[in-house]
């Protein structure tokens, strides 16, 4: 149980243009999504928690403008990547909470892969 | 300050062989403790995590963890390493209230294990 799913896994792209990457919880129903950033050898970075039906939280630094996120359900997140430079090249992996309590642990998508040329 | 602080950067050890992974952390009260594994190009998955009780926690794939409290620290442990078990590791402790009604996640730096056959 537990499976979070991200779509699509790898994506190129070219400069200037937006690229949306899917995260679904498919076998329960996700309050609280976050999503991380990872560049490579390195440790997750939080970019932004997503709360089911309000608007996203976003970690300092990060451009909510540039990356916009929507928990429209209690199964889908969205983050898309407005005006994708090669610099937001990365890998991003999103997580979702089973719910309460606060302590529970995250279950990973499998992550996805931004290459912008 | 809340951190989480994995010594190792890169370990290789034997097939066959014991493993410890060290990590440390500082939290003022009572921590939620977790190790994740990360696959090539992989999300993350919980490997156990650690809430009260008995100070060593089993989890999947043979791993076991103890969490020490006089010296901040929740180690990994698995008592013959496989060549699957080649990935990065990471610890992470379950941080404070945010503004947002949030636990993030403190995340440690990871360390990478490889594994000789």
């Amino acid at each position: 149980g537990a499976v979070v799913s991200q779509h699509p896994s790898r994506v190129i792209c070219k400069s200037g243009t937006s690229v949306k990457i899917e995260c679904r919880s498919l076998d329960f129903q996700a309050t609280t999504m976050f999503w991380y950033r990872q560049f490579p050898k390195q440790s997750l970075m939080l970019m932004a928690t997503s709360n089911e039906g309000s608007k996203a939280t976003y970690e300092q630094g990060v451009e909510k403008d540039k990356f916009l996120i929507n928990h429209a359900s209690l199964t889908l997140s969205t983050l898309t990547v407005t005006s994708a430079h090669p610099e937001d090249s990365s890998f991003y992996i999103c997580s979702a909470k089973t719910g309460e309590p606060y302590n529970s642990p995250l279950h990973f998508g499998n992550g996805t892969r931004l290459t912008v040329t | 300050a809340q951190s989480v602080t994995q010594p190792d950067i890169h370990i290789t050890v034997s097939e066959g062989a014991s493993l410890e992974l060290r990590c440390n952390y500082s939290y003022g009260a009572t921590p939620y403790l977790f190790w994740y594994v990360q696959s090539p190009g992989q999300g993350l998955q919980l490997l156990l995590k650690y809430f009260s009780g008995d100070t060593l926690v089993q989890g999947i794939k043979g791993f076991e963890a103890e969490f020490k409290r006089s010296q901040s620290s929740f180690n990994l442990r698995k008592p013959s390493v496989h060549w699957s078990d080649a990935a990065e590791y990471f610890c992470a402790v379950c941080g404070a209230w945010d503004a947002g009604n949030n636990r993030k996640l403190i995340w440690g730096l990871g360390t990478s294990l490889a594994v000789n056959p």
